[in-house]
């Protein structure tokens, strides 16, 4: 098993471009989240999803939109990129749908937004 | 108001035993207490997990009191390897997707 995979590894944005991150698990699990991290800091939550069809606002979704394409996909979408969007991007899973469920992320994506 | 508080930064040599402590006065009756662990460049990882007394598995313990406002974890004879932030994280069973990362304790193991 994979895992959770996440592409791509690396990419530089101008400000203004728009890009999706792709992230991918292996694991029949039901929820899918994604997280940014800043350096010096923990994990932030963007979007959620419980299950297939279902998203949910996390702590910081402004500027950025997701999809749950199926079981095994999440995508995370910034539609007009901005500095501030500068961070590592990780995407996680768990077979629950409570915080309190093991969550496996994945290898993350660090995006720099120039 | 935080959820947790726990040292930033702890430093040990190898083999010892580390235990990094965590706060969490406003736990409440269904939370957990679970432990990440997170390398450079790296996604966290799950440690541990537990609700009260003593918890162990094949890499820590956690240790709770009985009044839950705090805990433990503790890493038996550290390895260089052992070289990470760790996150101290409480969580409610049924509590919504939410999982809260504070800023960790950064553990340097040294020879």
């Amino acid at each position: 098993n994979a895992g959770v995979t996440q592409t791509p590894k690396f990419q530089v944005l101008k400000t203004g471009q728009s890009m999706t991150l792709q992230c991918a698990q292996d694991m029949n699990h039901n929820s899918m989240y994604w997280y940014r991290q800043d350096p010096g800091m923990g994990l932030r939550l963007i979007y959620y999803s419980a299950s297939e069809g279902t998203t949910d606002k996390g702590e910081v979704p402004n500027g950025y939109n997701v999809s749950r394409l199926n079981k095994r996909e999440f995508s995370l979408r910034l539609e007009s990129a901005a500095p501030s969007q500068t961070s590592v991007y990780f995407c996680a899973s768990s077979f629950g749908t409570s915080g309190f469920d093991e969550q496996y992320f994945g290898p993350g994506t660090r995006l720099t937004v120039t | 108001l935080a959820k947790t508080t726990q040292p930033i930064s702890m430093d040990s040599y190898e083999g010892q035993e580390v235990n990094i402590t965590c706060s969490h006065n406003n736990i409440a009756t269904n939370d957990y207490i679970t432990w990440y662990q997170q390398f450079p460049s790296q996604g966290p990882r799950f440690i541990i997990q537990g609700y009260k007394t003593k918890v162990t598995n094949e890499v820590a313990s956690l240790f709770i009191p009985a009044d839950r406002k705090s805990s433990t974890l503790s890493l038996p004879r550290v390895s260089l390897s052992d070289t990470a932030v760790y996150y101290c994280l409480v969580e409610g069973r049924g509590g919504g997707n939410k999982l809260t990362f504070g800023t960790g304790t950064q553990l340097k193991v040294e020879l």
